[in-house]
């Protein structure tokens, strides 16, 4: 599975938009990029995944790049329940591992 | 609908004990996973299962072993633990390999 590049952090004021880039310059045709998060000490939560079109759904909007090499986690309207470690994980059809590096720490502030 | 269930929810082991994590899904999911994750880190798979009676290894299933009898469950067993398997340990279900994985809120584990 092609690996991914996340900020370490980023900060966000409450009921701005929240944009979390990644890269995946090494994606290859059939591998999806998943979103997951997780909120202090709890298990991941899956948010959104997608392959080539951009994706939304009652949680977030997933923007990838023509090119598939980056995409973006957007959250409309952040709130304080949102502070969170998003995993941006790139992963090939059929392949059983998720591979959740380290992540990106949001911290939305009052 | 109560997802993925883990028990217990914390637990403290002393060097050479064993125990069985207990994982049950109620979404009749064929695949199942076993994943730790320590401070700071992402997660890493340790045993995962594609259905009843078949389980393969992960990337880091050394002192670990699993079953899975029925479909709802799958339990991972620690033999002999070492202070090296003090993490935290998240079972996870999904429909398909495609499909998204759903996790449970995790068990907590030291060993001393």
């Amino acid at each position: 599975d092609a690996k991914t590049t996340q900020p370490t952090s980023m900060d966000c004021a409450e009921g701005r938009a929240a944009n979390l880039p990644c890269n995946h310059s090494t994606i290859s045709g059939n591998e999806y990029v998943y979103w997951y998060r997780q909120i202090h000490s709890q298990g991941p939560q899956y948010i959104i995944h997608g392959l080539k079109n951009n994706e939304t759904n009652e949680m977030a909007s997933l923007i990838i790049t023509e090119d598939r090499k980056s995409s973006t986690l957007i959250l409309p309207h952040a709130t304080l329940r949102d502070t969170a470690v998003y995993y941006c994980i790139v992963r090939g059809t059929g392949a059983n591992n998720l591979f959740f590096g380290t992540g990106t720490r949001l911290t939305v502030i009052p | 609908n109560a997802g993925v269930t883990q028990t217990p929810k914390f637990r403290i082991l002393k060097i050479g004990q064993s125990m069985t994590l207990q994982c049950t899904q109620d979404m009749n999911h064929n695949y199942m996973y076993w994943y730790r994750q320590d401070p700071g880190m992402g997660l890493k798979l340790i045993y995962y299962s594609v259905g009843a009676g078949i389980t393969d290894k992960g990337e880091v299933p050394n002192g670990y072993n699993v079953s899975r009898s029925t479909t709802e469950d799958f339990p991972l067993r620690l033999e002999l633990a070492a202070p090296s398997q003090t993490s935290v340990y998240f079972c996870a279900s999904s429909l398909t390999v495609n499909q998204p994985q759903h996790f449970g809120d995790g068990t907590r584990l030291s060993i001393l």
